[in-house]
């Protein structure tokens, strides 16, 4: 348990659905990401929160909209996925962005277990 | 952008043997973390590298950030089978203003018992 939880655990949806994925941390961070795990590629970061502002978005498609209504909850909408978006997808928190504090407590991201997803 | 080379991409190994894989990028990077994911969960912090040459252990794992800035391997001593998962390394580039990791694609370990 690393204190940062995702549901649902898996999803199957078609193309033309409306779904969406829930992250949840109540360690006091102030930072939250989404990362996309799809078979034999890297880790790939979606999108980046900070005390509630979005600070990145990795040129991810319109389809994958963020929300983050406050430092403890993180969603993805998703919305007329194809089937290349079928991967797990992580949410991460920590308490600071990298490279902002040098601290390795203060920065290192804690994920969550994922979202299977599959789209049909 | 920056790629991370992580190598090797699968190992089979028996139990009670050292374990040793590496990253490699063209680009310099001033952090080095190495993660490891079992089945079924998220990635988990096991050792993390800030400055070029350093040593760091944590229990039988050890990792080093190697003097260029370009490359970081990771050992495993005495393996033993809960040490299955994949493991992956991570870089922080050097240029400003970037919040991103680069993660390399991982390498998967199997430990016959």
């Amino acid at each position: 348990e690393t204190g940062v939880t995702q549901t649902p655990r898996h999803l199957v949806m078609g193309m033309t659905n409306k779904k969406s994925l829930k992250c949840e941390q109540h360690l006091g961070h102030n930072a939250m990401y989404w990362y996309k795990q799809s078979a034999k590629k890297p880790l790939e970061l979606m999108f980046v929160y900070n005390f509630k502002e979005q600070t990145e978005n990795n040129s991810v498609p319109s389809r994958f909209s963020p929300e983050c209504p406050n430092s403890s909850h993180l969603f993805l909408h998703l919305h007329t996925l194809q089937p290349e978006d079928s991967a797990l997808y992580l949410c991460a928190s920590s308490l600071a962005l990298p490279g902002t504090s040098g601290s390795l407590v203060v920065e290192t991201q804690y994920f969550g277990p994922g979202t299977r997803l599959l789209v049909l | 952008g920056q790629q991370l080379n992580q190598s090797p991409q699968s190992m089979f190994i028996q139990e009670g043997e050292d374990v040793s894989m590496n990253c490699t990028s063209s680009s310099i990077f001033n952090t080095w973390l190495w993660y490891k994911q079992e089945p079924g969960e998220g990635p988990v912090l096991l050792i993390a590298l800030y400055k070029a040459g350093e040593l760091t252990s944590n229990g039988r794992l050890t990792a080093q950030f190697g003097i260029t800035r370009k490359d970081s391997f990771l050992n495993i001593s005495a393996s033993i089978p809960s040490d299955v998962g994949i493991y992956f390394c991570a870089g922080r580039y050097s240029g400003a203003g970037s919040y991103q990791l680069t993660f390399g694609k991982g390498t998967k370990l199997s430990v016959i018992p």
